[in-house]
């Protein structure tokens, strides 16, 4: 069955660190999705990025960065130079794509950036 | 407008009501999902639509709970009976496709059962 792990429930840091958010993923398909998602504080869940199983490469896009490695079942996200805009809960989702199947969210990781 | 919509946003029932929550989603995506999400935990999937139909409905907790799309557009969730372990944030989602389409989110519903 699916599951996905985000160990840390909540995370502070200063202005301007940067952070790491885990994302750990079990699944016996070989063809699956990874996904981030953001909730700030007004609550609507807002779509980060989707990575397919077949591409490893690590993605940036401004201060976000993720890396995918799937010897470790790890789908990190890593926010460089935080700001406090950046706070929020941030989830991590797993979509098994052969079949019909919910997306399975973790727990989410409560970020907090304090000025 | 072009996001996901839900009505209505907040909902304060009596226990054992039966209530209604609407998601239309985002025009022209054919899968539409429900989630819950209880206080300060992740997401629980409910149901899927592709279509009109519901291939997965594993998630429903129980047979109080219910859903319906029609047209490939508006979807109802509709809950009976409730009970106060149903106060949630009931969050409606639609992607343009199946599963590994990115989902899109609409702000939510809060429903309080006293």
């Amino acid at each position: 069955a699916q599951k996905v792990t985000q160990a840390q429930t909540e995370i502070s840091v200063v202005e301007k660190e940067d952070v790491t958010l885990d994302c750990v993923y079990e699944t016996r398909d070989t063809t699956y999705y990874l996904f981030w998602y953001k909730q700030p504080p007004s609550g609507e869940l807002v779509f980060l990025i989707r990575r397919n199983s077949f591409d490893e490469q690590n993605e940036i896009s401004g201060r976000y960065s993720w890396n995918f490695q799937k010897s470790t079942s790890s789908f990190n996200f890593t926010i460089t130079a935080s700001q406090v805009v950046d706070s929020a809960v941030y989830f991590c989702a797993l979509s098994e794509a052969l079949r019909f199947s919910d997306m399975r969210f973790g727990a989410g990781t409560r970020l907090t950036v304090k000025p | 407008g072009a996001g996901v919509s839900q009505s209505p946003s907040n909902k304060v029932t009596e226990k054992g009501k039966d209530v209604e929550l609407r998601c239309d989603p985002i025009s022209g995506h054919t899968a539409l999902y429900w989630y819950r999400q209880s206080l300060g935990q992740g997401l629980e999937f409910l149901i899927y639509f592709q279509g009109n139909s519901a291939p997965d409905k594993s998630g429903l907790p129980s047979d109080r709970f219910s859903a319906e799309r029609t047209g490939g557009s508006v979807s109802t969730l509709t809950i009976q009976r409730t009970q106060q372990e149903d106060s949630a944030v009931y969050l409606c989602a639609s992607s343009a496709t199946g599963m590994s389409y990115e989902q899109y989110f609409g702000p939510g519903t809060r429903l309080t059962v006293t």
